[in-house]
């Protein structure tokens, strides 16, 4: 089983609307929880951590539910510039950091 | 300007052949890392070091070496024993205070292509 499980999509929606992403993480040890946005041929980029009472960054709300291990992403009014794949990362043991494959999104107009 | 800085942008190597990636960050960070990232697969975690001098292998360590001689260099070579080289090389650094928030940040990345 892999440490950190996303479904891959794609996710394509349109613009305005709200979409979510899910998450599962394996082990019940983990610490830490972001995601991070990457563009294509880009380097990924942090987009929030994920706190245990759940935290909002203007369109974007991340959740995590230490009882079933996921993590949520929901992003609201969705824009073009939004279209990118997202990855969950998740750490233990405070060195190493495991990334899941990631979900692409493509809003369209 | 702060950040994390790889060179090159893009690598061609013919097989057979060692090549060094360059990673350097101007960040005061204390732990890099290098992963390689293939399509359709998560970032992996070949070599990680949280002091100058030490470094510990990930899980793709086999046919690639590192060096921490100062806290703001981290190169990556990739040797002739590393099967599949082709691949999108990304190396990161984070701040180690015990904080849960410190996470990674990444460099742009080196595309290396065995020819």
């Amino acid at each position: 089983r892999k440490e950190v499980e996303q479904d891959p999509g794609p996710f394509n929606v349109p613009e305005g609307a709200t979409v979510a992403f899910n998450c599962t993480y394996s082990n019940s040890a983990s610490q830490s929880f972001f995601w991070y946005r990457q563009d294509c041929r880009k380097e990924p980029k942090l987009l929030m951590s994920v706190y245990s009472s759940g935290n909002e960054d203007g369109r974007f709300t991340a959740q995590l539910n230490r009882a079933s291990q996921y993590i949520s992403l929901l992003i609201r009014d969705s824009k073009l510039s939004d279209s990118a794949t997202y990855l969950c990362v998740v750490n233990w043991f405070g060195n190493q950091f495991y990334f899941g494959t990631g979900t692409s999104l493509t809003v369209i107009p | 300007d702060g950040g994390i800085t790889q060179s090159p942008k893009y690598l061609f190597r013919k097989e057979g052949q060692n090549v060094t990636l360059s990673c350097e960050q101007n960040l005061n960070h204390d732990a890099m890392y290098w992963y390689r990232q293939d399509p359709g697969q998560g970032l992996r975690l070949i070599y990680y070091s949280q002091i100058v001098n030490d470094f510990q292998k990930g899980d793709i360590a086999e046919g690639y070496s590192v060096s921490r001689e100062k806290k703001e260099s981290f190169p990556l070579t990739v040797t002739s024993a590393q099967k599949n080289p082709t691949a999108f090389y990304l190396c990161a650094s984070r701040t180690i205070s015990g904080l849960s928030t410190d996470t990674q940040y990444f460099g742009p990345g080196t595309r290396l292509t065995v020819l």
